[in-house]
């Protein structure tokens, strides 16, 4: 079993949805969760940073975390097609060596 | 703020040679540098961790002799892959942390796409 698991998709969805993208992870230590967004042959971009459990919202994008489901999730909101891209989660803890653990990424698409 | 530049951002070359990746960080001084793997549809895999100054630490499983990572200052760090064969094409990304950034957050540079041919 991977530490982390995220559906790869793709995910095709109409402008102006919703999108929930989501993770699952087994290490029960990791207490800082990211969200990635990387555009395609381009280095991943940080769209989220999140500690612990709880919401944060960040313009069009909310992340949750609940740590006692071990669950992370990304809400985009009116998903426009520039949102169109490859979306990872990444999580961490401290004594870690903060070496971060990646999702495989799902991959999204934004259509007219 | 927090640019990280990579470069080349592709290349080609031929089995056998070898091909140095650059990674700068243009606006702060990256006191760590990680450089990361990554095939098509795939994850990100951690292939190793250098602090400014010291030698880098390797993932199980990643040679050090053919990934030669060496991070001489606070804005530069470069991955030479040695002798590179068709299976090391891959794409290269690289991401830095400065003593001013939160300790679990690192930024990537662009990527480099390589192709052993």
């Amino acid at each position: 079993q991977k530490e982390v698991e995220q559906d790869p998709g793709p995910l095709s969805v109409p402008e102006g949805a919703i999108v929930s993208l989501n993770c699952t992870y087994s290490n029960s230590a990791f207490q800082y969760f990211m969200w990635y967004r990387q555009y395609s042959r381009k280095g991943p971009e940080l769209l989220m940073y999140t500690y612990s459990s709880g919401n944060k919202e960040d313009g069009r994008f909310t992340a949750q975390v609940d740590k006692s489901s071990k669950y992370i999730s990304l809400f985009i909101r009116d998903s426009q097609p520039s949102d169109s891209a490859t979306y990872l989660c990444a999580m961490t803890f401290t004594g870690g060596g903060n070496k971060l653990t990646f999702g495989t990424g799902t991959q999204l698409k934004v259509e007219l | 703020g927090a640019v990280v530049s990579q470069h080349p951002s592709w290349v080609i070359c031929k089995s056998g040679t070898s091909v140095k990746i650059e990674c700068r960080s243009l606006d702060f001084q990256a006191t760590t540098m990680f450089w990361y793997r990554q095939f098509p549809k795939q994850s990100l895999m951690l292939m190793a961790t250098s602090n400014e100054g010291s030698k880098a630490t390797y993932e199980q499983g990643v040679e050090k002799d053919k990934f030669l990572i060496n991070h001489a200052s606070l804005t530069l760090s470069t991955l030479t892959v040695t002798s590179a064969h068709p299976e090391d094409s891959s794409f290269y990304i690289c991401s830095a942390r400065g003593s001013t950034q939160r300790n679990t957050e690192a930024f990537f540079g662009q990527g480099t796409r390589l192709t052993v041919v």
